[in-house]
This record gives structure tokens, sequence and C-alpha cells, in this order.
């Protein structure tokens, strides 16, 4: 399995749409977890922190599963503003090398919110 | 707040030349990285600080050098710059090595 893992879309949807993004990690002992944003050419931001019982900040919906190492993002009535790259990101800890140091980032998923 | 500062933001080198990347933050963080960024291939961490004085490799070191000498910047030097080395470069800072990172606006870096 590798690191973090995320389905590099693109995804394409249409305003007010739902739209589910999940990631998985290679490393049971991992404690935290995010997601970030990341507009074109821009720098990523970050969007929310992912706690175990799981949190919601507006429209947005983060969950963890450690059973299953996924951690996932809902997006409510998407916006033509949340077209970006979200990036799935962890903080790798245990026998496969991470550390308490890094955070290992995915390589994103591409949503684009058509009007 | 400026954050975590990025000089310069553009810069075209020619094969072989030499160039320092600057990271400059303001928000007493411990911890800095560098990053490169290429199409498809994520971010991807060249070098890391945990603090004044340290640094480690990341994933990508080669051919790259870095310094941190005070506590505030973070340094990121090209010694012979290759067009491999052609990217989007991100520094990052964060308090703890497991919190969020707070990220510079990136310098593009092109090599002819």
């Amino acid at each position: 399995r590798k690191e973090v893992e995320q389905d590099p879309g693109p995804f394409n949807v249409p305003e007010g749409a739902t739209v589910a993004f999940n990631c998985t990690y290679s490393n049971s002992a991992s404690q935290s977890f995010f997601w970030y944003r990341q507009d074109c050419r821009k720098e990523p931001k970050l969007l929310m922190s992912v706690y175990s019982s799981g949190n919601e900040d507006g429209r947005f919906t983060a969950q963890l599963n450690r059973a299953s190492q996924y951690i996932s993002l809902l997006i409510r009535d998407s916006k033509l503003s949340d077209s970006a790259t979200y990036l799935c990101v962890v903080n790798l800890v245990g026998n496969s090398g991470g550390s308490n140091y890094k955070l290992t980032f995915g390589k994103g998923t591409l949503l684009t919110v058509n009007p | 707040n400026a954050g975590v500062t990025q000089t310069p933001k553009f810069r075209v080198l020619k094969t072989g030349q030499s160039m320092t990347l600057l990271c400059a933050q303001d928000m007493n963080h411990e911890y800095m990285y560098w990053y490169r960024q290429d199409p498809g291939m994520g971010l991807r961490l060249i070098h890391y600080s945990v603090g004044e004085g340290t640094t480690a490799k990341g994933e990508v070191p080669d051919g790259y050098n870095v310094s941190r000498l005070k506590k505030q910047n973070f340094l990121l030097g090209l010694e012979s710059a290759a067009p491999s080395q052609t990217s989007v470069y991100f520094c990052a800072s964060t308090p703890q090595g497991n919190q969020p990172q707070h990220f510079g606006d990136g310098t593009r870096l092109s090599i002819l």
C-alpha cells in the first residue's frame, strides 16, 4: 500500500452537488490527519483537521476510520469557489519509518465545480 | 502577520549556476521544511529542520543543501542547477512536527 493514497480524479460536479473524497494511509499508528486545499498555482492551505470522532465545519465533514485506515472529506452544496485540489495529509508514525517530525501528503484530488 | 515568506518568487537559471532560496517565518516555529512540487508528483520533501542548527534529509535531497543558522530562517541551496530541478518550491513551518504546516506562497524556478 502506498503511504498516503488518494483518488486522483478529476471530479467534475455541478453546483449544489455533494462530493466525497477518500484517502487511505499505510500505518495504523498514525495519529494526526488533515485535509488541505490547493488552488491552481497557489500554496497548500489547511482546510480542516480530522478528529477521531469526526468533525464538521460548515459544508465540510471529515471522518476517520482507524480500522480500515482511511479518512474522508464530504463537501455538501458545492460552490464554484470549492474548485481546487484537495490534499490528504497524514503524520505517519511507526514501523514504516515515519516520524513525528514530518507530514506525508497525498498527491491530491482535483475538483471542478461547474455552474 | 507575514507568516511564511519565500524569496524570490520567480527565478530563471542556466544549467550549472548556483542560487539560494530563502524562507523566513515570524511565528517562532521550531520545525521548517522545503518541498518541491511537480505535475503528477505531489509534494515531495527535500530537507527539513527540527530546530535552529539542525537539518535532515527528506525524500529527494540530492542536489540540494540547506542551513538553519537562525530559528526564523531556512535556506535551500542549489550548488549546480540542473534542468531536473525545474519545479515549484514550497517552504513550510510548524510548531510541532505532527501539527498542521503553514506554507509560503512558493518559488517558481526554471533551469534552462
